[in-house]
Parts: C-alpha cells; structure tokens; sequence
C-alpha cells in the first residue's frame, strides 16, 4: 500500500506570495494533520481534518489555511508568506480520529521564503 | 494539559553498545505515547506506540519502550546501536478525541564506528 505522499517536495517563494501544499493520504485514511516544523520551534500542529471538517486548529495565524475534499486529499494555503514561513510541513494521515489512532507521515514539503 | 520533556537533546554511542533515549510525560489519564524518528531529510517514521495494553513495547528496527506509570517514563531502548540508527528520535503524546500531536524536542542519536 502506497504511504502519504505530498507535493510538491521542494518550494521556493517570496515574501507576499501565497502557497499550496498538497497531501494524499494512505488509501482508505479519512483522518490528516499537518505539521510544521522548525530548527527554533520544533513540530507544531496546524490543523487535522476528518471527513472534509476541520476538527482542530493550532496556534497559527489566519494566513494558514487548509481544507480536505471528498477523496480525504487534502491542501494546505499559506498567504501572504512571511520570512518566518520557512519550514518543513509534514502531513499524516490515520484510519480514523482520535488518539488511540496512529498517524503516517509523508515525506514532507520544503518550502523556503526569501 | 499534556506535555512530553525529553531530557537529552543529544546521545552519543558506540557501534554495538545500548541506546537509551529518555522521555517524560505528563497527562491526567493514561495516555498514548509513541517514539517516531527522523532521518536527515526525511519524513517521521513510527517506531512503535503505547495504548495501555502491555506496558513494554516492542518496536520495528529492535527499539522497545516501557511504560512507567509510577515513573511517568517513556524511555526508549536498543541493545546494540547500528551506525544507521543515527537520526533525531521523537517522543510523542497524543490526547484523547484528538488528532493533535504533541511532540518533544527531540533526542538527535549519533552513533560512532
């Protein structure tokens, strides 16, 4: 069985640019969240969607943004990119929700703000 | 709230001597607890995973972890260290109705010849 994939693997942007990252989670996954992850922060969670909802939100401004379709694929839009932006996000995907649930992650995508 | 410490940011072994990765955890329930590791430019891959139903755990690779109530510890083991096993090893907990990961700051493993 394929694990998660995200696309695209390597981004670079500048400063006011938006972006979209995308994430396909492991065939039959309804669950995925998304991580940022950062040399100063570490990994920090975004947001997780289950059936097309957004069932948690992290402490991140309102530039992020996510949304998940029919198919459990799901995108993440960042706007108006701030240096601060840079970073490795990482999506994983889960059979269902909840804790107990254990979560796969994809390779991540690197996105670099200049 | 809950909350992982691990207490080494950096281990060094030799090839072929234990490995002990340190995690704490705090959490007003039983919680579930997982170590995942990192490899330069990767992704997380999981490495094995605590629900409370048997209190030591074992994992891919020859990790294992034990759960210590008492202790509220999570340590992670090898017997005998692989130079591939150098990489960042995360613990991680995880609330209940939740899919919101709460990780540690890390462990990075470095292995010497």
């Amino acid at each position: 069985k394929a694990g998660v994939t995200q696309t695209p693997r390597y981004l670079i942007k500048t400063r006011g640019q938006q972006v979209t990252l995308s994430c396909s989670p492991i065939s039959g996954h309804r669950s995925v969240s998304w991580y940022q992850q950062t040399p100063g922060q570490g990994l920090q969670f975004l947001f997780e969607y289950f059936s097309e909802t957004q069932r948690n939100k992290g402490n991140f401004p309102g530039r992020f943004s996510g949304r998940q379709f029919s198919n459990s694929r799901s995108e993440m839009n960042v706007s108006t990119l701030e240096l601060g932006d840079s970073a490795l996000y990482l999506c994983a995907s889960s059979l269902g929700f909840g804790g107990e649930e254990t979560q796969y992650f994809g390779p991540g995508t690197r996105l670099l703000v200049l | 709230a809950q909350s992982v410490t691990q207490l080494d940011s950096h281990v060094s072994v030799s090839e072929g001597t234990p490995v002990l990765l340190r995690c704490n955890y705090s959490s007003s329930y039983s919680p579930s607890l997982f170590w995942y590791v990192q490899h330069p430019n990767k992704g997380l891959q999981l490495l094995l995973k605590y629900t409370s139903a048997a209190t030591l755990v074992k994992g891919i690779n020859g990790f294992e972890a034990e759960f210590k109530k008492s202790e509220t510890s999570f340590h992670l083991t090898k017997p005998s260290a692989h130079m591939s096993d150098a990489a960042e090893y995360f613990c991680v907990v995880a609330p209940i109705n939740t899919d919101k990961l709460i990780f540690g700051t890390g462990t990075r493993l470095q292995v010497f010849p």
